[in-house]
């Protein structure tokens, strides 16, 4: 239980193109879903998060109109890189959790990540 | 946010007990400590968590001290397949389940 999937698991685009990543919760619904990403030999940054309709939270300094996000329904959210540079390659991964974790040991679940090329 | 600190690095022999170790001596009483992995180039997965009792499940234990300022995740018999970054992480209190990566612990498991 508690699968996590992304798609597509690899994008390689071109500069000023928009790319779209999906991140769904398979068998569970996750009122709350993360997006982080990583550099090579780097760990994993928050970028932001996503409750079930409404706005998303970003991190500080991560660009909300850069990068959007939507979380449409319980078993899904995605993320769009707009206009994409090549300094936007990176490695984004998503995560999804059952509940709100407000002080409770509850638990995220990842997804497999979804390497991105922009040339 | 309570900080952790790990090892860079460690190496461990097929079949051993690995040990990892982590320091998170500005936990609150409220914050949980979890434990990740990262295979390279896969998404995180989770192995354990706890607040203060000793925790164990089909693939790890967690040791938290007393004074629960440090604990220790326990990989009984590696493979070669527990080769990945291992993250101790101390939830962010107050937020939504947020975890704050660190740069966790690499870990070699060697035949």
């Amino acid at each position: 239980g508690a699968v996590v999937s992304q798609h597509p698991s690899r994008v390689i685009c071109k500069s000023g193109t928009s790319v779209k990543i999906e991140c769904r919760s398979l068998d569970f619904q996750a009122t709350t879903m993360f997006w982080y990403r990583q550099f090579p030999k780097k760990s994993l940054m928050l970028m932001a998060t996503s409750n079930e309709g409404s706005k998303a939270t970003y991190e500080q300094g991560v660009e909300k109109d850069k990068f959007l996000i939507n979380h449409a329904s319980l078993t899904l959210s995605t993320l769009t890189v707009t206009s994409a540079h090549p300094e936007d390659s990176s490695f984004y991964i998503c995560s999804a959790t059952p509940g709100l974790g407000v002080g409770v040991g509850d638990t995220q679940y990842f997804g497999p990540g979804t390497r991105l090329t922009v040339l | 946010d309570a900080k952790t600190t790990q090892p860079t690095s460690m190496d461990c022999a097929e079949g051993r007990a690995a040990n990892l170790p982590c320091n998170h001596s500005t936990i609150s009483g409220n914050e949980y400590v979890y434990w990740y992995r990262q295979i390279h180039s896969q998404g995180p997965q989770y192995i354990i968590h706890g607040l203060k009792n000793n925790e164990t499940n089909e693939m790890a234990s967690l040791i938290i001290t007393e004074d629960r300022k440090s604990s220790t995740l326990i990989l009984p018999h590696a493979t070669l397949r527990d080769t990945a970054v291992y993250y101790c992480i101390v939830r962010v209190k107050g937020s939504w389940g947020k975890l704050q990566f660190g740069a966790g612990t690499q870990v070699v498991v060697t035949p």
